[in-house]
């Protein structure tokens, strides 16, 4: 069960676009469309922001978007603002019933 | 509104055991799958374990299976994970979340803190 692997930062100015990768292998994100995204402010609970790769639960924004090719899922924040500065986190279902998270990425909004 | 209380997290010797409580309210428990993920202050998220809808099929993360048992009791509103043999690694926050779409998390609570040390 080793950590998906994310770039550790991120970062875009105000109205730009980043995009975060999230690498796993054949028994996680290359096999099951189950990858979900977390954004997390500091000292606060994770939020649910993208599901199932690409859907959004209700209230969140669509200007966060997510994709899959292969064993990479990827989340995209078009038009950055100050409030999307955090940490996310991809997570995906894995065999034998259980998820693993990625390591995580911190975006910064310059 | 939905909400989840996590309780029952405090300093424990290495080798001990403690039981964590996830109280939910504004919502059916007995309708969804429930999971425990950890992370250590300043690290990232890890899975744990979950449960589903009526307690019957259960998985753990490798580091945490044999010595930590989820569990439910749906009349009581009321998600446990029993942490057993714990260790000093085991140090961490503890959040409850509902599954409430396929295969992903859309409420957490605020978590409990664990630490584990002599």
């Amino acid at each position: 069960q080793s950590a998906l692997t994310q770039p550790p930062s991120a970062s875009g100015s105000p109205g730009q676009s980043v995009t975060i990768s999230c690498t796993g292998s054949s028994s996680d994100v290359g096999d099951y469309n189950y990858v979900s995204w977390y954004q997390q402010h500091p000292g606060k609970a994770p939020k649910l922001m993208i599901y199932e790769v690409t859907k959004r639960p209700s209230g969140v924004p669509d200007r966060f978007s997510g994709s899959k090719s292969g064993n990479t899922a990827s989340l995209t924040v078009s038009g950055l603002q100050a409030e999307d500065e955090a940490d996310y986190y991809c997570c995906s279902y894995a065999y034998s019933n259980n998820y693993v998270f990625g390591t995580g990425t911190k975006v910064t909004v310059l | 509104e939905v909400q989840l209380v996590e309780s029952g997290g405090g300093l424990v010797q290495p080798g001990g055991s403690l039981r964590l409580s996830c109280v939910a309210s504004g919502f059916t428990l007995s309708s969804y799958w429930m999971q425990w993920v950890r992370q250590v202050p300043g690290k990232g998220l890890v899975w744990v374990s979950h449960i589903n809808e009526d307690g019957s099929s259960t998985g753990y993360a490798d580091s945490v299976k044999g010595r930590f048992t989820i569990s439910r009791d749906n009349a009581k509103n009321t998600l446990y994970l029993q942490m057993n043999s714990l260790r000093a690694e085991d140090t961490a926050v503890y959040y409850c979340a509902r599954g409430g779409v396929p295969a992903a998390y859309d409420y957490w609570g605020q978590g409990t803190l664990v630490t584990v040390s002599s």
